[in-house]
């Protein structure tokens, strides 16, 4: 068992959906990340949030939304998606973004969009 | 640009030895990772290294050379377990994590 748990595990929505996904980390961790992870390519990382203020946002569309209420939870809104965001969505937390410490992921939602 | 280049996939015995290489060009260097991910689970940390050199823990190893952008993750006495992804990144000098694609690990009996 992670420290980090992520909910829902599988998501199927349409396009015209909203659905949001939930990341909750136990670890004490003042940073928190959603990364999108699709077949045989990197991980491309989305958003990065360091003591709940968003230090990064990596040229992600806008239809994905996040948000951090506090340190250990975030949340990724998702509406009006594309067939080509169906991928596992993995939220991680460490101890500082600006720290050469590992990160801890969840086990991910796995997004198909139709 | 930055770029981690690792193999796409390897195959190896149970009870043999595998050698997972990964090359990287980054924007600065502040550390590499080496993380496991099962199929259809969370990627778990394996190792970090900053210096030069091997460091070992129990059947996994992983070596570093900055000078030639290059590291290894050594597996001994493989398992059936073993089988996953091995996945490199490269945290440069902004301590963003760049990562390589994986490796998928085949054991076979």
């Amino acid at each position: 068992e992670t420290g980090v748990t992520q909910t829902p595990r599988h998501l199927v929505m349409g396009m015209t959906n909203k659905k949001s996904l939930k990341c909750e980390q136990h670890l004490g961790h003042n940073a928190m990340y959603w990364y999108k992870q699709s077949a045989k390519k990197p991980l491309e990382l989305m958003f990065v949030y360091s003591l709940e203020e968003r230090v990064e946002n990596n040229s992600v569309p806008s239809r994905f939304s996040p948000e951090c209420p506090n340190s250990s939870h975030l949340f990724l809104h998702l509406h009006t998606l594309q067939p080509e965001d169906s991928a596992l969505y993995l939220c991680a937390s460490s101890q500082g973004p600006d720290r050469n410490t590992e990160a801890f992921f969840g086990q991910g939602t796995r997004l198909t969009v139709v | 640009g930055q770029n981690i280049d690792q193999p796409t996939e390897m195959t190896a015995t149970e009870g043999a030895i595998v050698q997972i290489n990964c090359t990287y060009q980054t924007s600065g260097f502040n550390g590499l990772f080496w993380y496991q991910q099962h199929a259809g689970e969370a990627p778990t940390f394996l190792s970090y290294n900053v210096l030069d050199g091997l460091e070992e823990k129990g059947r996994f190893s992983s070596f570093l050379s900055r000078s030639k952008g290059y590291s290894y993750l050594l597996l001994k006495e493989l398992q059936m377990k073993d089988s996953a992804s091995y996945l490199c990144a490269v945290l440069d000098s902004n301590y963003q994590l760049i990562w390589g694609a994986g490796t998928k690990l085949i054991i076979k009996p």
